[in-house]
């Protein structure tokens, strides 16, 4: 069974600092592999989707990229705001099409 | 991408009652919607698969009977939990996507049974 690990499990940084959350899959047949970012208390926002044939996404401030073969995701923030205070989801696609998620990173960007 | 509308956002009930929570995809027509539930501090497990018109797919350890999928239309599934307890507190999300495509989620419902 594929299992996501996300380290670290809780981050601080001053506010504009660059920062980078690590994700691990043990079982490197995915899809794709996608962020989310969850608010307390809310649902999720898809922030990046990779497929398995890529090896990065770019979206303003926020870079991901894949190493399917060693199970390896990292997900770049650039001059972190406190707007970026969230936890941090990444979730992998397997074959039956339902997502397998980490643990999250919880991210405080200080002002 | 794709609008998911989950209502509603929080429940309070009684334990012992059933609550029904819905999943509405707005602007995509969803032959499948996925249902999870994260407990606190826990990540997002995959309860069940809901199937446009066809019966609901279970993960190990999902009481079929306890949470029942309806799936009856391309923009809706609903997700009942009867005879609710305590322990049957939780957040639970729906998302709609598949294959190779991206995964969007609604808003999610805070169930707190008392």
């Amino acid at each position: 069974k594929q299992e996501v690990t996300q380290i670290p499990a809780a981050l601080s940084v001053p506010e504009g600092e660059n920062l980078v959350l690590n994700c691990s899959f043990t079982d490197s047949a995915i899809y794709n592999l996608q962020w989310f970012r969850q608010d307390p208390g809310k649902g999720l926002t898809s922030l990046l989707l990779i497929q398995s044939s890529q090896r990065e996404q770019t979206s303003g401030r926020l870079n991901a990229s894949l190493d399917k073969s060693s199970g390896r995701s990292t997900l770049y923030i650039a001059a972190s705001q406190p707007g970026d205070s969230a936890t941090y989801l990444c979730a992998v696609r397997g074959g039956a099409n339902n997502l397998f998620f980490g643990t999250g990173t919880r991210l405080t960007v200080i002002p | 991408g794709a609008v998911v509308s989950q209502h509603p956002s929080w429940v309070i009930c009684k334990s012992g009652t059933s609550v029904k929570i819905e999943c509405r995809s707005l602007d995509f027509q969803a032959t499948t919607m996925f249902w999870y539930r994260q407990f606190p501090k826990q990540s997002l497990m995959l309860m069940a698969t809901s199937n446009e018109g066809s019966k609901a797919t279970y993960e190990q350890g999902v009481e079929k009977d306890k949470f029942l999928i309806n799936h009856a239309s391309l923009t809706l599934s609903t997700l009942t939990v009867t005879s609710a307890h305590p322990e049957d507190s939780s957040f639970y999300i729906c998302s709609v996507g598949q294959g190779g495509t991206e995964a969007f989620f609604g808003q999610g419902t805070r169930l707190t049974v008392v």
